[in-house]
């Protein structure tokens, strides 16, 4: 089955600072969604990706769909306490009807 | 703006009881989904929901792992037979038109098998 990898699984990132969280899938993907879980909460939405190439841009986050639509990054600049959390990517295949999440990425930040 | 909700926020149980966790989908949408998060680890896809069957479910939701949609509104989990494993957070999770979208979750229930 498909199979959604996703790294780091940590990342201590002084204020200021820039970092990018990895996700690679076994199989190509129809799309790609990134979510983002703070502490105690739930995965809330942060977008969708579904062209081979795609770039989309919120501000200080940079998401981009690889060409052959098997990975995707999701780069932070600047970051700022309120990033905090974690950062699943989830895979959506055209075959079925779920998303296949990975394991998430836990951003903690020292100010 | 509409919501995912559900009920209860924390459930303890006893090991080998019933559970059922409701859900309330946010209104418009046509597919539904039960995820499941054991403490500090990723989210899992357990089942989604279309059209008043199930369209696919993972090797978690076995035989001990039902759901429905009993009214217009509501979206359940039984699970029939608790077992420790089974404590976990349960999302519920609905969208408009299938896995191409944004999927709204819920805020969760905490199961706790004892």
């Amino acid at each position: 089955g498909q199979q959604v990898m996703q790294i780091p699984q940590y990342q201590h990132v002084q204020e200021g600072e820039d970092f990018t969280t990895y996700c690679n899938s076994s199989t190509t993907l129809s799309n790609i969604q990134w979510y983002k879980q703070r502490p105690g909460g739930h995965p809330v939405f942060l977008i969708q990706l579904v062209k081979s190439g795609e770039v989309k841009k919120q501000k200080r986050l940079t998401f981009q769909f690889g060409e052959a639509k098997k990975n995707s990054s999701l780069h932070i600049t600047a970051t700022q306490t309120t990033d905090v959390g974690t950062y699943f990517c989830a895979g959506g295949s055209s075959n079925d009807y779920k998303l296949s999440f990975g394991a998430g990425t836990t951003v903690t930040v020292r100010a | 703006e509409p919501e995912v909700t559900q009920t209860p926020s924390h459930q303890v149980t006893q090991m080998g009881q019933e559970v059922i966790l409701r859900c309330v989908p946010i209104s418009n949408h046509l597919y539904f989904y039960w995820y499941r998060q054991i403490l500090g680890q990723k989210v899992e896809f357990l089942v989604s929901f279309y059209n008043n069957e199930i369209s696919e479910k993972s090797e978690i939701f076995d035989d001990q792992f039902s759901v429905e949609r009993p009214d217009g509104s509501n979206f359940t989990l039984k699970i029939r037979s608790t077992k420790l494993e089974d404590s976990a957070m349960y999302f519920c999770a609905s969208d408009s038109s299938g896995s191409f979208n944004e999927q709204f979750f819920g805020p969760g229930t905490r199961l706790t098998v004892l």
